[in-house]
């Protein structure tokens, strides 16, 4: 069955600092991949996808992602975080073709002054 | 405005008595999904519709049953609400081809006592 792996619950970084956040997954076919941000008391917002093509995809905020298909990764990455990035990020990957998402654990992100 | 809305936003009940959630949306999409979202578990996907009167089970079906009457709403009904189904639910819908991007609601917070 496909499944997703946020092995980290929780990261805490400075502000400024760089920030990885891992994602692997386990899918037969191609994956259709995702992450999402879910801030306190908000939904889910898009942050970026993969579908085809780049490995490297480019999303909102200045996040970006690449996917490993060797690794079966999908990290979410971003140069410089900031304050406002503090929140809860989800992994996904589209199962079948009915948009079904199978989402991670998340990680939740904490930012320290 | 595009977007998905819910309500309500918070509720608190008690074990057996029937309540429903509503959702709706303003972009005219054929897929729609509920989704519970729970600690260490990310979000799990309980029924979804893929258009008017056209609804299958999720991963956890179990205790609730949902309706599709017309292609903008798609409430979530619980006949007979247990405490295991506490928890954070989201509403997310979605055009039909291919995979786009699903758009979430704001989350409806439960408390089943």
């Amino acid at each position: 069955a496909q499944s997703v792996t946020q092995p980290d619950i929780h990261i805490t970084v400075s502000e400024g600092a760089s920030l990885e956040l891992r994602c692997n997954y386990s899918y037969g076919a191609t994956p259709y991949l995702f992450w999402y941000v879910q801030s306190p008391g908000q939904g889910l917002q898009l942050l970026l996808k993969y579908f085809s093509g780049d490995t490297l995809v480019q999303g909102i905020k200045g996040f970006e992602a690449e996917f490993k298909r060797s690794q079966s990764s999908f990290n979410l990455r971003k140069p410089s975080v900031h304050w406002s990035d503090a929140a809860e990020y989800f992994c996904a990957v589209g199962e079948g073709g009915y948009n079904k998402l199978i989402f991670g654990a998340g990680t939740r992100l904490a930012v320290h002054p | 405005e595009a977007q998905v809305t819910q309500n309500p936003r918070y509720l608190i009940t008690v074990t057996g008595k029937k309540l429903t959630v509503t959702c709706s949306q303003n972009m005219n999409h054929e897929y729609m999904s509920w989704y519970r979202q729970d600690p260490g578990l990310g979000l799990r996907q309980i029924y979804y519709s893929m258009n008017v009167e056209v609804t299958d089970k999720g991963d956890v079906p179990e205790g609730y049953k949902v309706s599709r009457k017309e292609k903008r709403n798609f409430p979530l009904i619980l006949e007979s609400p247990s405490p295991n189904q506490t928890s954070l639910y989201f509403c997310a819908s979605s055009l039909q081809r291919g995979y786009n991007e699903q758009f979430f609601g704001p989350g409806t917070r439960l408390t089943v006592l």
